[in-house]
């Protein structure tokens, strides 16, 4: 099993909506991501976590929250978004060493009206 | 300078042709290089991996790596319309990071 689970495919949301994006993989992964992609552009790091801990935050503003309630679901909590966050938002999980691959899901198709 | 470089093309070759896709990177200790073809508002594939100095082969698919120049590459023979996408190269960083920086991909057209 290589699959990372996305929910929910398509997300349309206001700007004074919260929602939260999900992740799940059963690979035994410990290392987990949140990219945003923009149309045309590569994925952009927004956050890591390692062994449930947060490791890395490119600083990403404070309306994103992430969370890792254990080692196999990531969540991204949504709040007062603005509508140039509209992306794919893209869930990846690694092993935690150096020359292993990432496993992308499928994605988040979201919409800030 | 960009950590990883790719030209973001298109790149377009006929139905039958190999493509070749080039990638950069500036840190030299880097030890794991990743390709992923991404389909238009798809999520990124892993196609391919390599580690050490040569040519890897799957299939259609060749990765070459070349550590002293800094360069990685993807070839892709007897090219198809399906193979249509942009192709992401991944680098992982020396010491000891797991965290993937990928280039801002190339656009492959393979027409008929």
């Amino acid at each position: 099993d290589t699959e990372v689970t996305q929910t929910p495919k398509h997300l349309v949301m206001g700007m004074t909506n919260k929602k939260s994006l999900k992740c799940e993989q059963h690979m035994g992964h410990r290392a987990m991501y949140w990219y945003k992609q923009k149309a045309k552009k590569p994925p952009e790091l927004m956050f890591v976590y390692s062994y449930e801990k947060l490791s890395i935050n490119e600083s990403v503003p404070s309306r994103f929250s992430p969370e890792c309630p254990n080692s196999s679901l990531l969540n991204l909590h949504l709040h007062a978004l603005q509508p140039e966050d509209s992306a794919l938002y893209l869930c990846a999980s690694s092993q935690v060493r150096d020359s292993t691959e990432a496993f992308f899901g499928q994605g988040t198709r979201l919409t800030v009206v | 300078q960009k950590e990883v470089e790719q030209n973001s093309g298109p790149l377009s070759v006929p139905e039958g042709a190999i493509a070749s896709l080039n990638c950069t990177y500036s840190d030299r200790g880097s030890q794991s290089f990743f390709w992923y073809r991404q389909y238009s508002g798809k999520s990124p594939e892993l196609i391919m991996f390599i580690y050490s100095n040569g040519d890897k082969e799957d299939g259609r698919f060749t990765a070459q790596l070349n550590k002293a120049s800094q360069y990685v590459s993807l070839l892709i023979r007897d090219s198809q319309p399906s193979d249509s996408a942009t192709y992401l190269c991944a680098v992982k960083r020396a010491g000891g990071s797991y965290i993937p920086t990928f280039g801002r991909g190339t656009s492959l057209i393979v027409h008929p």
